[in-house]
């Protein structure tokens, strides 16, 4: 069964910098996609951003930027010049890829979470 | 940006008693999940739904859970006879086809006393 771990409980960042969530997981498939959720205090989930395992090419959105080591099974968002509304828990997700229409699609795994706080 | 509308945001009821949570994915979304989020732990997948038919479920759902896409908007998670441990953050999400990320929506707050 596919697995998603993040062994950072909690992260804290100075407005303004650089901080690195960590996930790794483990899965014997080879295609599939990973994610990163947000959760801020009002407890929805927000993508923040979506990776292909096919693409070697490490996606980027704003200011948020993976690192996808795929051999590694890792899978590390970057948020750059921090904001204190990026304050929330983020949780990294794996499905694996749907072959067809219909049918089981793959659900989502999530890991149990990082809560990142962001000092002013 | 579309939306997927959950309501309502915040529910109590009594345990033994049966909850309706009311969901209206985006309209040219063709997948529907629950997940559900128990206070402090991970999220967990229940079920998901295509073609008028649930695709792929959970161990968690169980007889006690149904869902029903009664019209041609709305998605519904029934929770019969209602337990304490039911209480927990019930997420509705949607994607237009199989291979597209999900969008959440906002949840829905079950609390069960």
């Amino acid at each position: 069964a596919q697995t998603v771990t993040q062994s950072q409980p909690e992260m804290s960042v100075q407005e303004a910098e650089t901080v690195t969530l960590s996930c790794t997981y483990d899965t014997s498939e080879s295609d599939y996609y990973l994610f990163w959720y947000k959760q801020p205090p009002s407890r929805q989930m927000i993508l923040v951003i979506r990776q292909e395992a096919y693409k070697q090419q490490n996606a980027t959105e704003n200011r948020f930027s993976v690192n996808f080591q795929k051999a590694a099974k890792s899978f590390s968002l970057k948020i750059s010049d921090s904001q204190l509304g990026d304050a929330a828990m983020y949780f990294c997700a794996y499905r694996r890829r749907a072959l067809n229409y219909g049918g089981s699609q793959g659900n989502l795994i999530f890991g149990k979470g990082t809560k990142l706080s962001v000092k002013p | 940006e579309p939306e997927v509308t959950q309501t309502p945001s915040h529910q109590v009821t009594q345990m033994g008693q049966e909850v309706i949570l009311r969901c209206v994915p985006i309209s040219n979304h063709l997948y529907f999940y629950w997940y559900r989020q128990i206070l402090g732990q991970k999220v967990e997948f229940l079920v998901s739904f295509y073609n008028n038919e649930i695709s792929e479920k959970s161990e968690i759902f169980d007889d006690q859970f149904s869902v029903e896409r009664p019209d041609g908007s709305n998605f519904t998670l029934k929770i019969r006879s209602t337990k304490l441990e039911d209480s927990a953050m019930y997420f509705c999400a949607s994607s237009e086809e199989y291979y597209y990320g999900y969008t959440f929506g906002s949840g829905t707050r079950l609390t069960v006393v």
